[in-house]
């Protein structure tokens, strides 16, 4: 079975900072790796993935994530935000082959970004 | 291309009564997924289809919730009767294959009063 944990459940920052939102995971398989966003009342919008290849991800809207294997970690980083990333944002993660959690994504709990001018 | 269809978008409902709601996965996506979104967590996977099939329905509530997905295309989840508890947000996704990228609906939020 696989858990994510998402160290922060809010994160307030100002707008043109730099924002980090960290994201562990537990696996005994191997795992591809996501990032979701969610808009207030809106279903969830891929940022990012890590299937294979270079641990540093880039994603839509200026986000870029690292995947580190032996932290088991995906943070999700932004280096300068503006009011529209406010959002929640999701770290998921999907057994890659096999098993009875294929095709099974689990979703950490979500991290509320919110940019203040 | 044009995303997963989710509809309705909201419905509010009395507890006992029945309720459903319909997806259109991404035209091509074999694999179609419902979630439940609680208020304040992460989407939980209800049920899994390959095509027709239901693959992993181990996290359904069977004793109120059914879901089918007829000629291997649009799904509908339904609920009856609805409790108190049921109220969430019903997120439908669909992806090429099971391992592959999930895309997600705009989601049916549920009130049940």
């Amino acid at each position: 079975a696989q858990s994510v944990t998402q160290l922060d459940s809010q994160v307030p920052v100002f707008e043109e900072a730099p924002v980090e939102l960290r994201c562990n995971y537990s696996s005994s398989v191997s795992v591809y790796l996501f990032w979701y966003v969610q808009y207030p009342n809106q279903g969830l919008q891929l940022l990012l993935k890590y299937l294979s290849g270079s641990t540093l991800v880039k994603g839509i809207n200026g986000f870029e994530a690292e995947f580190n294997k032996s932290q088991t970690s995906f943070h999700l980083r932004k280096p300068s935000v503006h009011i529209s990333d406010t959002a929640e944002y999701f770290c998921a993660v999907i057994p890659i082959a096999g098993g009875t959690s294929y095709g099974k994504l689990t979703f950490g709990q979500g991290t509320i970004l919110t940019v203040h001018p | 291309e044009a995303g997963v269809v989710q509809s309705p978008r909201y419905k509010i409902i009395e507890k006992k009564q029945p309720v459903a709601f319909w997806c259109n996965p991404i035209s091509g996506h074999n694999t179609l997924y419902w979630y439940r979104q609680n208020l304040g967590q992460g989407p939980e996977l209800l049920i899994r289809y390959e095509n027709e099939e239901a693959v992993d329905d181990s996290q359904l509530p069977k004793d109120r919730f059914s879901a089918e997905r007829l000629k291997g295309v649009d799904s509908t989840l339904k609920i009856q009767p609805a409790e108190l508890g049921d109220s969430a947000v019903y997120l439908c996704a669909s992806s090429l294959g099971g391992g592959d990228t999930q895309y997600f609906g705009p989601g049916t939020r549920l009130t049940v009063l």
